[in-house]
């Protein structure tokens, strides 16, 4: 069965300083990777995802992402945060599609808080 | 194209009150969902449907119930209320974005809802 760890629950770091969240996944097949934002009371915004090719992906706002096969990795990356990028952020894994393989499994999020 | 439209945005129930969550795509979607999001445990998937007519049980299904009459609305029942389905609920349905040549499948995509926040009181 699919699972996603996220492996921090919170991030505070200083605006312009770069930020890391980690997201590693267990799955026997090949999976389909997402990072999705969730800003204050809002609904789930896709940041990037991984289909295929590239193994380096770039979403918006400045973040990407690195999916790694062999560590089981799909960390999110920016070189330097902005106050606007205090939100929550999920990252998820899908199997494929059909039947229950094309459901999204997310992991329990981080929270990014950024300081001025 | 108004995506993945979800009424209300906010109810307070009582317990053992009944409540229809709304969902509906405009986007012929064959593929829909619903999950609940608590504080710290991620989203997790409720029920979802294949296609009109379809459903399934997702991870958490007890206390919830779903229709799929039309491919465009998904409507999910809360038939007697309880303050451990207090939570934010999602709708999504997903759409095709490629063709992954090396396992031969179609990959799709995921539009989500902006939720609705129950309290059960």
């Amino acid at each position: 069965a699919q699972s996603v760890t996220q492996l921090d629950s919170q991030v505070p770091v200083f605006e312009e300083a770069p930020v890391e969240l980690r997201c590693n996944y267990s799955s026997s097949v090949s999976v389909y990777l997402f990072w999705y934002v969730q800003y204050p009371n809002q609904g789930l915004q896709l940041l990037l995802k991984y289909l295929s090719g590239s193994t380096l992906v770039k979403g918006i706002n400045g973040f990407e992402a690195e999916f790694n096969k062999s560590q089981t990795s799909f960390h999110l990356r920016k070189p330097s945060v902005h106050i606007s990028d205090t939100a929550e952020y999920f990252c998820a894994v899908s199997e494929g599609y059909g039947g229950s393989q094309g459901n999204l499994i997310f992991g329990k999020g981080t929270k990014l808080s950024v300081k001025p | 194209n108004a995506g993945v439209t979800q009424t209300p945005k906010f109810r307070i129930l009582k317990i053992g009150q009944s409540m229809t969550l709304q969902c509906a795509q405009d986007m012929n979607h064959n593929y829909m969902y619903w999950y609940r999001q608590d504080p710290g445990m991620g989203l997790k998937l409720i029920y979802y449907s294949v296609g009109a007519g379809i459903t399934d049980k997702g991870e958490v299904p007890n206390g919830y119930n779903v229709s799929r009459s039309t491919t465009e609305d998904f409507p999910l029942r809360l038939e007697l209320a309880a303050p451990s389905q207090t939570s934010v609920y999602f709708c999504a349905s997903s759409y095709i974005i490629g063709w992954d040549r090396g396992r031969q499948q179609r990959y799709y995509g995921y539009t989500f809802g902006s939720g609705t926040r129950l309290t059960v009181v």
